[in-house]
């Protein structure tokens, strides 16, 4: 299996400063297409989770530019420039060449 | 726009039989996308719990390969879930997903007597 790790399991943030989750895999995500299938999902209470970057930096339809991603092989991490009240949630780290998740890491508003 | 909804029963006896079924709408499950159903147990995080494409080809999570099935029905643009022995521990949130943005909205299952 793909272990999925991520850093920190929680995150307590003032509005308008930045925020960062970590996220490692056991092993690359790199696969044969050159492609490599790395989500960040956001899930807020009650909901089904919500994509926000596919292939590691690519921002989802609809998702603010406040969000980004970055990374290669098996490290990756989730800017939010100016964190905003509606980003609280659990975030979700998933790579997609033999699913797994991360722990995920649940974000609050100071 | 692509909306999936899942449906089956919310309370299974342990031992017996888990079945959903995911109907798509808005979009034709025997396009190029992969559907697929992860699970969430109270309070907990996501787990994948396999893969199926519009050719019927399935990938299942090794940890519960041997009580899953998936299968499709593109007559009816669904496609459902199987999973046998349940125990007090599949007790979870099931969803249906599209392999990227759309997933149900998640259906309860309950595993007690």
């Amino acid at each position: 299996d793909i272990v999925m790790t991520q850093t920190p399991l929680s995150l307590s943030v003032t509005p308008g400063q930045p925020a960062s989750i970590s996220c490692k895999s056991s092993q690359s995500l790199l696969y044969s297409d050159g492609k490599t299938y790395l989500y960040w999902y956001l899930q807020k209470p009650g909901q089904p989770p919500q994509l926000l970057i596919y292939e590691v930096s690519n921002r989802f339809s609809g998702v603010p530019n406040r969000f980004s991603g970055s990374g290669s092989g098996t490290d990756f991490t989730l800017k939010i420039s100016r964190v905003e009240a509606e980003d609280v949630g659990v975030y979700y780290c998933m790579q997609t060449i033999q699913p797994t998740f991360g722990q995920g890491t649940k974000l609050e508003i100071k | 726009q692509v909306q999936l909804q899942e449906s089956g029963p919310g309370l299974v006896k342990p031992s017996e039989t888990l079945s959903l079924t995911c109907t798509v709408s808005g979009d034709s499950i025997s396009s190029d996308y992969y559907w697929g159903w992860i699970r969430q147990p109270p309070g907990k995080g996501l787990e994948w719990i396999g893969t199926i494409y519009h050719t019927g080809s399935t990938y299942y999570n090794p940890s519960l390969k041997s009580r899953v099935t998936m299968s499709v029905d593109t007559s009816k643009n669904q496609f459902s879930l199987r999973l046998s022995s349940v125990t007090a521990a599949d007790t979870a949130v099931y969803f249906c997903w599209d392999g990227g943005s759309h997933w149900g909205q998640g259906t309860l299952v309950t595993v007690s007597s």
